[in-house]
Order: structure tokens, then C-alpha cells, then sequence
């Protein structure tokens, strides 16, 4: 199975200034075939269910801000905040879903606070 | 627009059964798939496994192999998560998430629901 690891597990900037935020997988989530990366980014706020951010490594979801952007390939990935807001305080989680049957699995999370 | 909305909070006892639903509206129920993923108290997110509801093929994680099963009701856009067999580590918020046919990142997830396995 394809393990993800964060870094940091926890993080805090100052308002307007950049985070980021790094995931490793243990193995390539690239394929080959198609050249995408397989490897999507979300966002938890307390109580609620998380909120896709960035999918394929780089393309970002359908009304997310543009402050939010992803990075890598392979097996090293970025989530950069270019501007962080106070709306931005949350938890944030890599996945992979490079897998055939379907399966995924998601990095142990990165906490984001302002400082 | 597209919603999951899933069944209310449960409370069962060590080795009882749970069933969460979790009912679909605002798309082609078909055309996407369904995965449960779970969070235990102030822990991480967890994968249990897919279903299409396309064709009812899953796939579950390893560790619940044998403990869980995923079907879906095409009928009603209803898909459906038995958890066997609870034990206190299984107590945990309960979600839904659909992904486009057998792509597994989630654009829509439902709003939870917590299971409680205690004694």
C-alpha cells in the first residue's frame, strides 16, 4: 500500500504570509500512461467533512481561491497558501488514488494556525 | 445541486452491527462512485472502501475485510455502509464521498455521521 507522509504535522503564519505545506508518497503516483499524478489536496475545518482543494496535483477545484496551489510529481508534492487568510485556519490533507481496484489513502494531516 | 445526506448518529454496543446511509441527489447516481471514509475522535482521515454504483463492484481496505460491507439502492440513490462486529475502535465519524466512476478524489461529501461503540 501506498503510504503518505506530511510535513509539517503542524504549522503557523503570520496573516498574508505564504504556507506550505509538503507530502510524500512512498512510491511514484505518476502514470505513466496519461502523465498525471494521481494525488489530490483537502481541507478540514472543525466539524465539518473535508473540502476538495486540488486534484491531479495541480488542477484546483471549481471555486476554490486562487492563493491555493498545488505543486510536484512523482512521489513529492506542495500545497501553497501565496496569502493566508483567517478563513484559512484548518487542517489540510494530502491523497493518493493511484489504484486499480480503486483504493486510496490520505497523509496524517497538517495543522495550519495563524501565528 | 448535488447533496449527500447521510443517516442520523448511532450508539451500539461491542459487537453489534451498524448500518449508515448516506442518499444521493443532484446527479446521475450511476455515473459516480461511493466511497465511505472514516475519523475517529480527533484522529485522521481513514479509507474503507468503494463502490461503483454503476455496476455494485467494491473494494475494501484490508483491515475491514470480512467486517464491512458497501451496497447501493439505484432506486432511491441510496448507498449503504454495514460496519460488523463494532468494537471501541470503530467509534468514529462516518462519511460518504462521491468520486467520478472508479477515480477515487471526492468533490462531494456527505455531512457525517458519528458512530459510537461503547459499552
Amino acid at each position: 500500500d501506498i503510504v503518505m507522509t506530511q510535513s509539517p504535522d503542524s504549522l503557523a503564519v503570520s496573516l498574508g504570509e505564504r504556507a506550505t505545506i509538503n507530502c510524500k508518497s512512498s512510491q511514484s503516483v505518476l502514470y505513466s500512461s496519461n502523465n498525471k499524478n494521481y494525488l489530490a489536496w483537502y481541507q478540514q475545518k472543525p466539524g465539518q467533512p473535508p473540502k476538495l482543494l486540488i486534484y491531479w496535483a495541480s488542477t484546483r477545484e471549481s471555486g476554490v481561491p486562487d492563493r491555493f496551489s498545488g505543486s510536484g510529481s512523482g512521489t513529492d508534492f506542495t500545497l501553497t497558501i501565496s496569502s493566508l487568510q483567517a478563513e484559512d485556519v484548518a487542517v489540510y490533507y494530502c491523497q493518493q488514488y493511484y489504484s486499480t481496484p480503486p483504493k486510496c489513502s490520505f497523509g496524517q494531516g497538517t495543522k495550519l494556525e495563524i501565528k | 445541486q448535488v447533496q449527500l445526506v447521510q443517516s442520523g448518529a448511532e450508539v451500539k454496543k461491542p459487537g453489534a452491527s451498524v448500518k449508515v446511509s448516506c442518499k444521493a441527489s443532484g446527479y446521475t447516481f450511476t455515473s459516480y462512485g461511493i466511497s465511505w471514509v472514516r475519523q475517529a475522535p480527533g484522529q485522521g482521515l481513514e479509507w474503507m472502501g468503494w463502490i461503483s454504483a454503476y455496476n455494485g463492484n467494491t473494494n475494501y481496505a484490508q483491515k475491514l475485510q470480512g467486517r464491512v460491507t458497501m451496497t447501493t439502492d439505484t432506486s432511491t440513490s441510496t448507498a449503504y455502509m454495514e460496519l460488523r462486529s463494532l468494537r471501541s475502535d470503530d467509534t468514529a465519524v462516518y462519511y460518504c464521498a462521491r468520486g467520478q466512476w472508479e477515480l477515487l478524489y471526492f468533490d462531494y461529501w456527505g455531512q457525517g455521521t458519528l458512530v459510537t461503540v461503547s459499552s
